[in-house]
C-alpha cells in the first residue's frame, strides 16, 4: 500500500543552520504531498503542499519540491530559528485520506 | 478564533473501563476525523464523518466507536480500553473531503490506560 518514509530524528541544529528533512513516498499514481508541523502542545498544522510533479510548496521560509523521478518531497529551510523547533510530518493524500510518515523531531539551539 | 477543541487534553482510564473523548469545532466543517497516534508512530486514521455519514477504516477495531450528534461535536468512544490503546487521539476537520481541502487539527487528547 501507499506509504511515507521520513528521516528519523531527533535532528538538532544551531540557529541559522540549513535544514533538510528527507521524505520519500511509495504510491500508485500521483498523490498530493504535504508537510505538516506540530509545535509543542499544539495540533498538527499544514505547512505546505504540492499537488503535481515539479510543484514547489513554500511557507514560512520552508520549501519542498515534488520529485516524481525520485519519489521524494524533501523539506528545506535556508536559516532555521529556535521557533522552528517542532515535529514535522511528511504525508500524502490517497482516496481523500492522509497517510502520514512517523514524524521528525527538530531541535534548534540558540 | 475558530478552532478545533479537544477535551480533555489528558485522560486516564482503567483497563476495561469505557472512556469517551470529545471534539468540537467552530469552523462549521462537513468532515470530522479521528486519528490515533502512538508514540513515535504516524497518526493513523480510525474513522471519519462526512456530515452524518460514518466511514470506518477497515482495520479499526470494533472497540472504537464514534458519534456525531451535530455538526459541531464528535465523540470517540472506547468501549473496553486495553493497554495497547494508550495513545494520543487527534481530531481534525475539513470543509469537504479531498486533497484540496486542508485538515485542521485539534491539540489532541493523550490517553493513559492503567
Amino acid at each position: 500500500g501507499d506509504s511515507v518514509t521520513q528521516m528519523e530524528g531527533p535532528v538538532t541544529l544551531s540557529e541559522e543552520a540549513f535544514l533538510t528533512i528527507n521524505c520519500t513516498y511509495t504510491a500508485t499514481g500521483y498523490p498530493s504531498l504535504f508537510w505538516y508541523v506540530q509545535y509543542p502542545g499544539e495540533g498538527l498544522q499544514l505547512l505546505l503542499k504540492a499537488t503535481k510533479a515539479d510543484d514547489k510548496g513554500s511557507n514560512k521560509g520552508f520549501e519542498a519540491t515534488y520529485r516524481k523521478e525520485t519519489t521524494s518531497f524533501h523539506l528545506e529551510k535556508g536559516s532555521v530559528q529556535v521557533s522552528d523547533s517542532a515535529v514535522y510530518f511528511c504525508a500524502l493524500d490517497r482516496d481523500d485520506k492522509i497517510i502520514f510518515g512517523k514524524g521528525t523531531r527538530l531541535h534548534i539551539l540558540p | 478564533d475558530a478552532m478545533v477543541i479537544q477535551n480533555p487534553r489528558y485522560q486516564v482510564t482503567q483497563f476495561g473501563k469505557p472512556v469517551t473523548l470529545s471534539c468540537s469545532q467552530t469552523l462549521n466543517h462537513n468532515v470530522m476525523y479521528w486519528y490515533q497516534q502512538k508514540s513515535s508512530q504516524a497518526p493513523k486514521l480510525l474513522f471519519h464523518y462526512y456530515d452524518k455519514d460514518f466511514n470506518n477504516e477497515a482495520d479499526t477495531p470494533d472497540n472504537f466507536q464514534s458519534r456525531r450528534p451535530n455538526t459541531s461535536f464528535c465523540f470517540l468512544d472506547i468501549r473496553s480500553p486495553g493497554l495497547g490503546d494508550a495513545a494520543m487521539y487527534l481530531c481534525a476537520t475539513s470543509r469537504d473531503s479531498g486533497a484540496h481541502y486542508e485538515q485542521y487539527f485539534g491539540p489532541g487528547t493523550r490517553l493513559t490506560v492503567t
